[in-house]
């Protein structure tokens, strides 16, 4: 299975401030299918970013995906106080989907 | 809008079956290029995939928990479901379901159901 480690594991920052969150995979991930959610307390996730770079449907275009192969970056160019939360990324080019271990982006 | 609805058992005794649920609304489950999955989350942790089952009913293991998984679904009841058998303390977790958009991420996701296993 493919093995995805996300660094930093806490990210401390102020709001208005950038935020970059990477995602190194253990082999190449097919045709950039990876995606990003977001997570806070006592929520399911919510799907940010799909094909590396595609936006979901209505999320805000301060967060943006890139990379390719095995490693992959989020980026918020500025927090706003809704988006301090968890953020895991998942790859989906090989049949046995795995998930990041996550960066939780907190209120410094 | 699409909406997913666990229910299910939220304690189980250690080595019995783990049984869950998931209620799907707003969406046709037996059409489209989608998937039907369960993710689960231990407290704390981070997301763990579990599955995916097909509205042909073919299904895809997380090869750790392939020996003790059954999945099935009933698209005239839009509903399919999770059987976890041999459960043990380390099953104890958020179980998630969610919609698997082809070729393989997640767009809506139910709320959770928290599973403890416990005597």
């Amino acid at each position: 299975d493919i093995v995805l480690t996300q660094s930093p594991g806490t990210l401390s920052l102020s709001p208005g401030e950038r935020a970059t969150l990477s995602c190194r995979a253990s082999q190449g991930v097919s045709s950039s299918f990876l995606a990003w959610y977001q997570q806070k307390p006592g929520q399911a996730p919510r799907l940010l970013i799909y094909g590396a770079s595609t936006r979901a449907t209505g999320i805000p275009d301060r967060f943006s995906g890139s990379g390719s192969g095995t490693d992959f970056t989020l980026a918020i160019s500025r927090l706003e106080p809704e988006d301090f939360a968890v953020y895991y990324c998942q790859q989906y080019g090989t049949s046995r989907k795995t998930f990041g271990g996550g960066t939780k982006v907190e209120i410094k | 809008q699409v909406q997913l609805q666990e229910s299910g058992s939220g304690l189980v005794r250690p080595s019995q079956t783990l049984s869950l649920t998931c209620a799907v609304s707003g969406a046709s489950m037996s059409s489209g290029p989608y998937t039907w999955s369960w993710i689960r989350q231990p407290p704390g942790k981070g997301l763990e995939w579990i599955g995916y089952i097909q509205h042909s009913g073919s299904t895809y293991y997380s090869r750790s928990l392939k020996s003790r998984l059954t999945f099935s679904i009933d698209g005239s009841k839009r509903q399919f479901s999770l059987m976890l058998n041999s459960v043990t303390a380390a099953d104890t977790a958020m179980y998630y379901c969610a919609r698997e958009l082809l070729p393989g991420y997640f767009d809506f996701w139910g709320r959770g159901i928290l599973v403890t296993v416990s005597s």
